[in-house]
């Protein structure tokens, strides 16, 4: 059972234009949720986090917008660039006593020059 | 910097053979996870680790064995390599403050096994 669910696996924006990449869940239990970065033949390095306190969080060009009531979260990257282009997880984690990730799918994203 | 490095980033393997992936983090973290990446199924866990010689199943640990005898490695063992597990491999470690620390990954390991 997906607790975390991508359900776009792939998208394509015009450079300079706002990428939208969008998550689901599950769990109510989830309190804390992340996003990563992944470019071919690389781990996943860390992008932004958000903590259910929260609605927004925001770190330069990356916004990150957590709906509770919907669980559904969305990072947006304004304006997009090609450096931009790689896959994009969404992770959820709970307090469960443990530290584990529940990772999504993932999305890749090609940025257009 | 937090370094993750694992032991190979590409492996060619046969059925049956046993293999041995491994992983040292740098950051004296109590935390470890093998995690395997497929298309269209983003990042499974195998096997995670709380501290030296504990170890805990993932979502998918059928076919895997893990170790740590060392706080900084950690060690994912394929008893019987078969087919199905070829697949791009991944190690992560993280701190005790799951809302401070993020996991930090290493490289990946891509396994084939003909």
């Amino acid at each position: 059972d997906q607790q975390v669910k991508q359900n776009s696996p792939s998208l394509s924006v015009q450079e300079g234009r706002i990428s939208i990449l969008n998550c689901d869940y599950t769990n109510s239990m989830f309190d804390y949720f992340l996003w990563y970065k992944k470019y071919p033949a690389e781990g996943p390095t860390f992008l932004i986090s958000i903590s259910s306190i929260k609605d927004k969080n925001e770190d330069g060009r990356f916004t990150v917008f957590l709906n509770k009531s919907a669980k559904h979260l969305s990072l947006h990257i304004v304006p997009s660039q090609p450096g931009d282009s790689a896959v994009y997880f969404c992770a959820a984690s709970g307090d469960f006593g443990n530290e584990k990730l529940t990772f999504g799918t993932g999305t890749r994203l090609t940025i257009i020059p | 910097d937090v370094k993750v490095t694992q032991s190979s980033r590409y492996l060619v393997k046969r059925t049956g053979e046993k293999v041995f992936l491994e992983c040292v983090q740098d950051m004296d973290h109590e935390n470890m996870f093998w995690y395997r990446q497929d298309p269209g199924l983003g990042l499974r866990l195998i096997y995670f680790s709380y501290d030296v010689k504990m170890k805990e199943k993932g979502d998918i640990p059928e076919g895997y064995s893990v170790s740590r005898e060392k706080k900084e490695r950690f060690s994912l063992i394929l008893e019987s390599a078969s087919t199905n597990q070829t697949s791009m491999y991944l190690c992560a470690s993280s701190g005790t403050d799951r809302v401070k620390e993020t996991q930090y990954f290493g490289p990946g390991t891509r396994l084939l096994v003909l």
